[in-house]
C-alpha cells in the first residue's frame, strides 16, 4: 500500500520562511503533487515533481528526493493569505493504471 | 475555460435515504475522480472514471457507486445513508496521466 506522512499543523510568522515536509512509501512511484486548500474551498494545484531536485515557482518551491521518499514545500516571504492546508499527493502505478493518494494535509497558520 | 462544476453545493439528508451528486469536468478532460473529505481522514479516494469506465476504486462499501456519461459528466450515488457519510465530496478532473487534478468546490453532505 501507500503510506504518506506530513505534519498535522504548523505555525509561522508573516514574512518568514516555512518548510512543510512529506515522506512517503510506495511502489510504482511516478511523482509527487502539492496542493493548497483554504478553509471551505477546493484544493488548488501548486506543483508536481517527478525528478530529484528543487523546482521554484515564485515564493513557493518544491523539492523531491526519490531515493529517500521525501519531499518538501518551501514557502518564502509568508503572507497571511498563505494560511491554509497543504496536501501532498503521490502518483503511482498500480494494476496498469496511474493512481493518486493524498496525505492528510498540513494546516499552516501564519501569524502577524 | 469553465472549471469543474459540482451540484448541489449543500445537501441535507436523513439516515437511510439515498443521494446523487453531479460533476461536470473541465471541457476536454475525460478523467473524473471522486473524493470524500472529512476533518479526521483527509481526502479519501472513492473512484475514478475515464471514458465512461470505472478505472480505479477506493476502499468504500458498495453503497457508494458512480457512473460517467459520454459527455464526461459524472454522477456519484450513495444509498442507505449513514451518519458517518457526512462529509465534503469533491470531484476532480484532469487532462491526462500525471497531469494535475482540478477540483470542484464540492458538495457538503450532512446526514441527520
Amino acid at each position: 500500500g501507500q503510506n504518506i506522512d506530513q505534519p498535522t499543523e504548523m505555525t509561522a510568522t508573516e514574512g518568514a520562511i516555512v518548510q512543510i515536509n512529506c515522506t512517503y512509501q510506495t511502489s510504482g512511484f511516478n511523482g509527487l503533487f502539492w496542493y493548497q486548500q483554504h478553509a471551505g474551498e477546493a484544493p488548488t494545484f501548486l506543483s508536481y515533481n517527478v525528478l530529484d531536485g528543487l523546482e521554484e515557482k515564485g515564493r513557493f518551491s518544491s523539492f523531491l528526493s526519490r531515493s529517500k521518499g521525501y519531499s518538501y514545500l518551501l514557502l518564502k516571504e509568508l503572507q497571511m493569505k498563505d494560511s491554509a492546508s497543504y496536501l501532498c499527493a503521490v502518483s503511482f502505478n498500480s494494476g496498469g493504471y496511474q493512481k493518486v493518494t493524498f496525505g492528510t494535509g498540513t494546516k499552516l497558520q501564519v501569524i502577524p | 475555460k469553465a472549471g469543474v462544476t459540482q451540484t448541489p453545493r449543500y445537501l441535507i439528508k436523513t439516515r437511510g435515504q439515498q443521494v446523487t451528486l453531479s460533476c461536470s469536468p473541465i471541457s476536454g478532460h475525460r478523467s473524473v475522480s471522486w473524493y470524500q473529505q472529512t476533518p479526521g481522514q483527509g481526502l479519501q479516494f472513492l473512484f475514478e472514471y475515464f471514458s465512461e469506465t470505472q478505472r480505479n476504486k477506493g476502499n468504500f462499501p458498495g453503497r457508494f457507486s458512480g457512473r460517467q456519461f459520454s459527455n464526461s459528466r459524472s454522477e456519484m450515488n450513495v444509498s442507505t445513508l449513514e451518519l458517518g457519510d457526512s462529509a465534503l465530496y469533491l470531484c476532480a478532473s484532469r487532462a491526462g496521466t500525471d497531469q494535475p487534478q482540478h477540483f470542484g468546490d464540492g458538495t457538503r453532505l450532512s446526514i441527520l
